[in-house]
C-alpha cells in the first residue's frame, strides 16, 4: 500500500505571496492533519480534516487555511507569506474507525525570502 | 493546553540500550505515541500506548508509562547505528475530541540520539 504523498517537496516563494500544498493520504484513510515544524517552535498541528470537514484547528493566523476533498485528499494555503512561515510542512492520514495510528509524509519543505 | 519535554540529546554506544525520557501535563490524552525522524525525512510511528496500560513491548521496544508522575519513556534495546535520529514522544486523542478522531497530537521538542559504534 502506498504510504502519504506530498507536493512538491521543495518550495521557494517571497514574501506576500501565497502557496498551496498538497496530501494524499493512504487508500481507506480517511483524516488527514497537517503539522508546521520549526527548528524553534517544534512541531506544531495546524488542522485536522476529515469527511471533508475541519474538526480541529490549532493556534495558527487566518493565513493558513485548508481543504478537503470527497476523495480525501487535502490541500492548504498559505496567503501572504511571511519569513517565519519558513518550514517542514507536515500531513499525516489515519483511519478513523477505532484505530489510532497517524502516518506522515515526507512533508513540504517551504522556504520563504 | 497540554505541554510535552523531553531532554534534547542521548548518546549511547553500539550495542547497549537507549532510554528516552518524556513527560507531559495533561492526563487527558488517551494515546501517547513515540515517532521517529530521521535527517530529511518525515515522522516514522514507532509505537504507542493506550493511557490506561503501564508496560507495551514491540521487539527491540519497550513503552513504559507511569500515569502518577506523567511519565513516558522508550527503551531500545541492543541499540544500532540505524537508530540514530530525533525521537519525538508526543499525546493525542483527548477524551473532548469526538468520533475517535487523533489529529491534534502535541508534540515534544524531540531527542536526538546519537549512537556511537
Amino acid at each position: 500500500k502506498a504510504g502519504v504523498t506530498q507536493t512538491p517537496r521543495y518550495l521557494i516563494k517571497t514574501r506576500g505571496q501565497q502557496v498551496t500544498l498538497s496530501c494524499s493520504p493512504i487508500s481507506g484513510h480517511r483524516s488527514v492533519s497537517w503539522y508546521q515544524q520549526t527548528p524553534g517552535q517544534g512541531l506544531q498541528f495546524l488542522f485536522e480534516y476529515f469527511s471533508e470537514t475541519q474538526r480541529n484547528k490549532g493556534n495558527f493566523p487566518g493565513r493558513f487555511s485548508g481543504r478537503q476533498f470527497s476523495n480525501s485528499r487535502s490541500e492548504m494555503n498559505v496567503s501572504t507569506l511571511e519569513l517565519g512561515d519558513s518550514a517542514l510542512y507536515l500531513c499525516a492520514s489515519s483511519i478513523v474507525d477505532g484505530s489510532y495510528e497517524q502516518y506522515f509524509g515526507p512533508g513540504t519543505r517551504l522556504t520563504v525570502t | 493546553g497540554e505541554d510535552v519535554e523531553q531532554s534534547l540529546f542521548l548518546s549511547v554506544r553500539e550495542g547497549d540500550s537507549s532510554v528516552i525520557n518524556c513527560t507531559y501535563t495533561d492526563s487527558s490524552s488517551t494515546y501517547l505515541y513515540w515517532y521517529k525522524q530521521e535527517p530529511g525525512a518525515g515522522l516514522q510511528l514507532l509505537t504507542y500506548i493506550f493511557s490506561n496500560m503501564d508496560m507495551k513491548q514491540d521487539q527491540r521496544l519497550t513503552v513504559l508509562l507511569n500515569k502518577k508522575d506523567k511519565h513516558l519513556s522508550l527503551r531500545i534495546a541492543d541499540t544500532q547505528t540505524g537508530d540514530s535520529a530525533i525521537y519525538f514522544c508526543a499525546g493525542g486523542g483527548s477524551h473532548m475530541n469526538y468520533g475517535g478522531s487523533q489529529g491534534n497530537l502535541i508534540f515534544g521538542k524531540g531527542t536526538k540520539l546519537s549512537v556511537k559504534p
